[in-house]
């Protein structure tokens, strides 16, 4: 079983619409991520939740909302779609318990987001 | 804030040979340094950690790093390089408890 999926792996889409990927971990964990990925591999982080509570929302234009349902799910969804935002999109999650910088993050596989 | 450092974008090895990839990193507080590896077209999976103790730190596939806060430093190491290892590789420093800041990356290319 993957532990860490997301859907859809690949998504080709034009300017201006509307798009949303899916994030499901069955590891128990309870922070989960979405960090985006450039074409020079470079990894950012977007926003994380835990137990279903926005704890981290970097620099993002507004036309990204994320949202958690529960604490084993992560969606983003992305309005009005430029350019810019062609990228790979990767969910993580880890547990954290309490403090510890020593989370080990779990990613999925990426989902590949070109817009035309 | 933290930040990382990986030097060279690029290397690459014989096969056999010692793999060395950089990494210096930036913290204001004892750092949880990471190397994880991502394969083409999947996501990353952890190599090794850092966290306390000892400053040398044993992962999978053979790979180690050695944590040296005298130069800020946290490279990786393998003696003998795999045609396997080709990948991407990203060193992380932990800022605060769930964030993980990456370096850009170093793509190793294995030749025959």
């Amino acid at each position: 079983d993957t532990a860490v999926s997301q859907t859809p792996k690949y998504l080709v889409t034009q300017m201006g619409n509307d798009k949303s990927i899916k994030c499901e971990q069955n590891l128990g964990h309870d922070t989960m991520y979405w960090y985006k990925q450039d074409s020079k591999k470079f990894l950012k982080i977007m926003f994380s939740y835990n137990n279903k509570e926005l704890i981290i929302n970097e620099t993002v234009p507004n036309r990204f909302s994320p949202k958690s349902p529960d604490k084993a799910h992560l969606n983003l969804h992305i309005n009005s779609l430029e350019l810019g935002d062609s990228a790979v999109y990767f969910c993580a999650s880890t547990l954290t318990g309490g403090y510890s910088g020593a989370n080990v993050l779990t990613f999925g596989a990426g989902s590949r987001l070109t817009v035309l | 804030a933290q930040s990382v450092t990986q030097l060279g974008s690029h290397v690459s090895v014989s096969e056999g040979a010692l793999v060395l990839l950089r990494c210096n990193y930036s913290s204001s507080v004892p750092p949880y340094l990471f190397w994880y590896v991502q394969y083409p077209n999947q996501g990353l999976q952890l190599l090794l950690k850092y966290t306390t103790g000892a400053t040398l730190v044993k992962g999978i596939n053979g790979f180690e790093a050695e944590f040296k806060k005298s130069e800020t430093s946290f490279h990786l190491t393998k003696p003998s390089a795999h045609m396997s290892d080709a990948a991407e590789y990203f060193c992380a420093v932990s800022e605060g408890a769930q964030k993980l800041v990456f370096g850009q990356g170093t793509r190793l290319t294995i030749n025959p």
